[in-house]
């Protein structure tokens, strides 16, 4: 399996930034996976955004949740996330991963992430 | 909610050197619990799942124990390869990850 972030690299503050995963060899609609959004800001830890399920069903950072939209695409083999008005502090590295079925919610592939900066 | 630290932040260590890795959960989470190895730049790598089980091609080397609230990270025989920073994560609950230890030489 392998996952590819694309999008933006730069979106300016109080904009949506928008990001896409998609992802090969291997269906999004398969098996009992999830597939999440991770992001580390710069020199930081990591923090999981959201994730979802091929039927549907999606699961948001509290911190995070009123802004965020996470949604799949099973005909493109895509998933995509969603995060509006965003500042300085959004940051960071974004990832997209795969992660397993509770409760062993490990993930373990990896995009290779993509660097979002909020500036005007 | 569940909280997660890791110690030591940090650690100098030499080639060939053991080093072993603490993390520890605010409320006991069983078995579940994974380990991620991050070099500068790239995605983490998962290296051990459900507390000791090694992730498929990762080195013997790696070994994780524990359960409860309480883990341990071992590298055996350290390679230069093995220096980055890892991180633990309890995956009975809405994913996060521990602050992370910086492996140094």
């Amino acid at each position: 399996v392998q996952l590819q972030e694309s999008g933006p690299g730069l979106v300016k503050p109080s904009q949506t930034l928008s990001l896409t995963c998609t992802v090969s060899s291997g269906s999004i609609s398969s098996g009992t996976y999830y597939w999440s959004w991770v992001r580390q800001h710069p020199g930081k830890g990591l923090e999981c955004i959201a994730y979802i399920h091929h039927s549907g069903s999606t699961y948001y950072n509290p911190s995070l949740k009123s802004r965020v939209i996470i949604s799949i695409d099973t005909s493109k083999n895509q998933f995509s996330l969603k995060l509006s008005s965003v500042t300085a502090a959004d940051t960071a590295t974004y990832y997209c991963a795969r992660v397993g079925d509770f409760p062993s919610h490990d993930f373990d592939y990896w995009g290779q992430g993509t660097l979002v900066t909020v500036s005007s | 909610d569940i909280q997660m630290t890791q110690s030591p932040s940090s650690v100098s260590a030499s080639v060939g050197d053991r080093v072993t890795i603490t993390c520890r959960a605010s409320q006991g989470v069983q078995n579940w619990l994974a380990w991620y190895q991050q070099k500068p730049g790239k995605a983490p790598k998962l290296l051990i799942y459900a507390a000791s089980r090694l992730q498929s091609g990762v080195p013997s080397r790696f070994s994780g124990s524990g359960s409860g609230a309480d883990f341990t990270l071992t590298i055996n025989s350290l390679q230069p390869e093995d220096f980055a920073t890892y991180y633990c994560q309890p995956t009975n609950t809405f994913p996060l990850f521990g602050p992370g230890t910086k492996v140094d030489i």
